[in-house]
């Protein structure tokens, strides 16, 4: 089976600092996907990756950035922190297109609270 | 972008009842696919229909699929308490989803 891992199932962080947020998957895949939920916004992708060292901004990527230094490992920045920020982070990974398909699998979530 | 909208936005039936959502879309889609998520957690994938596919089943799943109307149906059969959560609908670009705002199931026992 596909596992996608989070580093913290709950992160409490205070207004400015820096929040890193880990996800890491065992099933090869090339793409990794990073979204945040919101009550009544539904999924909103903010970065995804499809290969070490590349990234795509998705559609709310302001005040976020990403690290992939390896395929298995893919990394969500805040580097400043803000209470706007406080939200689920989701992370999910799948297979490149042409290789199977584009069915995502999903981590269990972070829910970050910044104060 | 290619936003799927899930109807209802909230649903409350009993045990042994079926649950039928709806998800509307507005571009053309390579295929579509439907997640749940329990309270809290991940979500799992479902179901992929392929945009040339009218129905396809998976256990007590249904789902259909009519790219005329743009839109498409998730059925669940004899529904049961652990079906309660939430259920979304991603239209397909290329690599990425995009995901509708979910439908909120309640089985009651």
């Amino acid at each position: 089976d596909v596992k996608v891992t989070q580093s913290s199932r709950y992160l409490v962080k205070r207004t400015g600092e820096k929040v890193f947020l880990e996800c890491v998957q065992d099933m090869d895949h090339e793409n990794m996907f990073w979204y945040r939920q919101d009550p009544g916004l539904g999924l909103r992708l903010i970065y995804f990756s499809y290969d070490v060292k590349m990234k795509e901004k998705g559609d709310i990527p302001e005040g976020y950035s990403v690290s992939r230094e390896k395929k298995e490992r893919f990394s969500l920045i805040l580097e400043s922190a803000s209470t706007n920020q406080t939200s689920m982070y989701l992370c999910a990974s799948s297979l490149r297109v042409g290789r199977g398909g584009n069915e995502q699998y999903f981590g269990p979530g972070t829910r970050l609270t910044v104060t | 972008s290619q936003q799927g909208e899930e109807d209802p936005q909230a649903l409350s039936i009993q045990e042994g009842e079926n649950a039928t959502m709806n998800c509307s879309y507005k571009t053309s889609i390579n295929n579509l696919q439907w997640y749940r998520q329990n309270s809290g957690r991940g979500l799992v994938h479902l179901i992929l229909i392929r945009s040339n596919e009218r129905e396809k089943h998976s256990g007590r799943l249904r789902v259909t699929l009519d790219t005329s109307k743009k839109s498409s149906s998730l059925l669940i059969t004899a529904s049961r308490a652990a079906d309660t959560a939430s259920y979304f609908c991603a239209t397909v670009g290329y690599s990425t989803l995009t995901f509708g705002k979910g439908t909120m199931l309640l089985v009651s026992p």
